[in-house]
């Protein structure tokens, strides 16, 4: 079984600052995706970013960057000049990757990091 | 395009009563997901559905039953509600297993 760990129960940045989101995983899988998700108090569940983990390169959109060690099973979240808009809970997730014909799975999310973001 | 819908939004029962979330998707995804999210808590897998007619059990399955009789539906039923199914409920669907998961906009329940 796989394990998320989100460490950082709440971040506060002020409006403009770059935060960065810890996440931490367990997995023997060698094939994975990692994401994060925000959550805003609207309660809707929105994808900010995707990581294949065997892309040794790291995912970016826009002010959103990841920084992904695959050794050290560690997947940060950066955001750079921060918005109002970005105040949200933010969940890391794990998901192995299916063989065709092998079923699939479902995402093993983070607790997560309520980020709050200050004028 | 309504993407992953999910009816009701919000629900109240008492200890002992049946109900069923309907979770509807538009987007022909083979694969449906149910999860719950509980306070200070990330989301459970519940159930699963990698195509029409079969569903397969997550995490947390007890007390819960599913069905996916048609592509496009997947529904969450409790026979005997208990407090400790009070939680957000979460539906979701992608195309294969690999991919993205698109959520609704989830059901609170609550069960007293």
């Amino acid at each position: 079984a796989q394990t998320v760990t989100q460490s950082q129960p709440e971040m506060s940045v002020q409006e403009a600052e770059t935060v960065t989101l810890s996440c931490t995983y367990d997995t023997s899988e060698n094939n994975y995706y990692l994401f994060w998700y925000k959550q805003p108090p609207s309660r809707q569940m929105i994808l900010v970013i995707r990581q294949e983990a065997y892309k040794q390169q790291n995912a970016t959109e826009n002010r959103f960057s990841v920084n992904f060690q695959k050794a050290a099973k560690s997947f940060s979240l950066k955001i750079s000049d921060s918005q109002l808009g970005d105040t949200a809970m933010y969940f890391c997730a794990f998901m192995k990757h299916v063989y065709s014909g092998g079923g699939a799975d479902g995402l093993t999310f983070g607790k997560g990091t309520h980020l709050i973001i200050q004028p | 395009n309504a993407g992953v819908t999910q009816t009701p939004k919000f629900r109240v029962l008492k200890t002992g009563q049946s109900m069923t979330l309907l979770c509807a998707q538009d987007m022909n995804h083979e694969y449906m997901y149910w999860y719950r999210q509980d306070p200070g808590m990330g989301l459970r897998l519940i159930h699963y559905s990698v195509g029409e007619g079969t569903t397969a059990k997550g995490e947390v399955p007890d007390g819960y039953n599913v069905s996916r009789l048609k592509k496009q539906n997947f529904l969450l039923g409790l026979e005997s509600a208990a407090p400790s199914q009070t939680s957000v409920y979460f539906c979701a669907s992608t195309h294969d297993g690999k991919n993205i998961q698109y959520f609704g906009a989830g059901t609170r329940l609550s069960v007293l």
